[in-house]
């Protein structure tokens, strides 16, 4: 049972205009977002985050939006650059029973290919 | 910066053999974490460690164990390595507490033979 969707499993984009990359949840006891950006042969790094008590958070060219009642999470890249080529994770997390521990659950990716 | 490094980039092994990876990170993490990835599937978690000695099982530990003798390493073992385990393997760490990020290392590609 997939917890975490991306439903899109690439996207193409001109340079200069926006990506909306999008991410589906499940489980309403997530109650923390993140986007990972990871290219060939790399580690995931870390790109933006939010909780759930916010519906916005905005990083220089990337804002990531949040609807609980929909659970749907989206990140904007604008504008795109050819080097926001890569494939971006979505993730989730829910506070443990027991306290402050958390794991990540993650989407199975999107690769964005941002054409010059 | 956060530095999380992994012993191998690239390693290929035969089926049956006994294989270590090995992760160290240098930010006194208290958290650490082994995925796969695989294309289509995204990152799936093996395993993961609270703390020296603690271990949980992710969604996917059949055929892994882990090992957790210092806060900064974080050992994944495949006891009898097979062919469907040829993946690439990710380290993680974040420290104790509430919304804390997890920071990767580069990650070792594994082919098993």
């Amino acid at each position: 049972d997939q917890q975490v969707k991306q439903n899109s499993p690439s996207l193409s984009v001109q340079e200069g205009r926006i990506s909306i990359l999008n991410c589906d949840y499940t489980n309403s006891m997530f109650d923390y977002f993140l986007w990972y950006k990871k290219y060939p042969a790399e580690g995931p790094t870390f790109l933006i985050s939010i909780s759930s008590i916010k519906d916005k958070n905005e990083d220089g060219r990337f804002t990531v939006f949040l609807n609980k009642s929909a659970k749907h999470l989206s990140l904007h890249i604008v504008p795109s650059q050819p080097g926001d080529s890569a494939v971006y994770f979505c993730a989730a997390s829910a506070e443990n029973s027991g306290g402050s521990n958390y794991k990540l659950t993650f989407g199975k990716g999107t690769l964005l290919t941002v054409n010059p | 910066d956060v530095k999380v490094t992994q012993s191998s980039r690239y390693l290929v092994k035969r089926t049956g053999e006994k294989v270590f990876l090995e992760c160290v990170q240098d930010m006194d993490h208290e958290n650490m974490f082994w995925y796969r990835q695989d294309p289509g599937l995204g990152l799936r978690l093996i395993y993961f460690s609270y703390d020296v000695k603690m271990k949980e099982k992710g969604d996917i530990p059949e055929g892994y164990s882990v090992s957790r003798e210092k806060k900064e390493r974080f050992s994944l073992i495949l006891e009898s390595a097979s062919t469907n385990q040829t993946s690439m393997y990710l380290c993680a760490s974040s420290p104790a507490g509430t919304l804390e990020t997890q920071y990767f290392g580069p990650g070792t590609r594994l082919l098993v033979l």
